[in-house]
């Protein structure tokens, strides 16, 4: 089946400093990928999609300068969160879009755990 | 915003099915009715979708209402790994269209 990893898979930093994850599909290329952010006993928030070789496109009340998307290959897209605050501390989660059997599925990475400290 | 509405909670016992109702009396023609659940502290997990007739694969059953407002998703023989939250998310089967999560039903499978 469709393989979606997330690295790190946690992370500590400090408030003030900016973090990367990264998000890949290791087993097909995928033209679409979204940012999903998840609190504590709360459901995923969808917070971008992403589209290899253009920009993000940002859900409102999200923040584009904070969270800085790259989509450059069709098996790769980061998420950068920049001069993270404590607020941001949440479990961050990626999918990506692979059209099987005629539908377009959508397989998640097992989320990254964020804490700022 | 989610289209669907699921209840809170369920439980049901280890080895019973356990049917899971969702309700979307406001879906489109072109909308699929896929399930996702998600065990605590991981990515969602795919389950199944359907647009209407009812499907079945190694995980589930899907039963799609005719009228298309509701489903029902059918796990035969429930078992403590079943635990976790379940969602129901209508969407139209496009490239670049995402999964929009409400609030989901929290299943609790007890021996």
């Amino acid at each position: 089946g469709a393989v979606v990893s997330q690295h790190p898979s946690r992370v500590i930093c400090k408030s003030g400093t900016s973090v990367k994850i990264e998000c890949r599909s290791l087993d097909f290329q995928a033209t679409t990928m979204f940012w999903y952010r998840q609190f504590p006993k709360q459901s995923l928030m969808l917070m971008a999609t992403s589209n290899e070789g253009s920009k993000a496109t940002y859900e409102q009340g999200v923040e584009k300068d904070k969270f800085l998307i790259n989509h450059a290959s069709l098996t790769l897209s980061t998420l950068t969160v920049t001069s993270a605050h404590p607020e941001d501390s949440s479990f961050y989660i990626c999918s990506a879009s692979n059209r099987r059997d005629s539908s377009y599925e959508q397989y998640f990475g097992p989320g990254t755990r964020l804490t700022v400290t | 915003d989610a289209k669907t509405t699921q209840p809170t909670s369920m439980d049901c016992a280890e080895g019973r099915a356990a049917n899971l109702p969702c309700n979307h009396s406001t879906i489109s023609g072109n909308e699929y009715v896929y399930w996702y659940r998600q065990i605590h502290s991981q990515g969602p997990q795919y389950i199944i979708h359907g647009l209407k007739n009812n499907e079945t694969n190694e995980m589930a059953s899907l039963i799609i209402t005719e009228d298309r407002k509701s489903s029902t998703l059918i796990l035969p023989h429930a078992t403590l790994r079943d635990t976790a939250v379940y969602y129901c998310i209508v969407r139209v089967d496009q490239a670049g269209t995402a999964l929009i999560f409400g609030k989901g039903t929290t299943l609790s499978v007890s021996s």
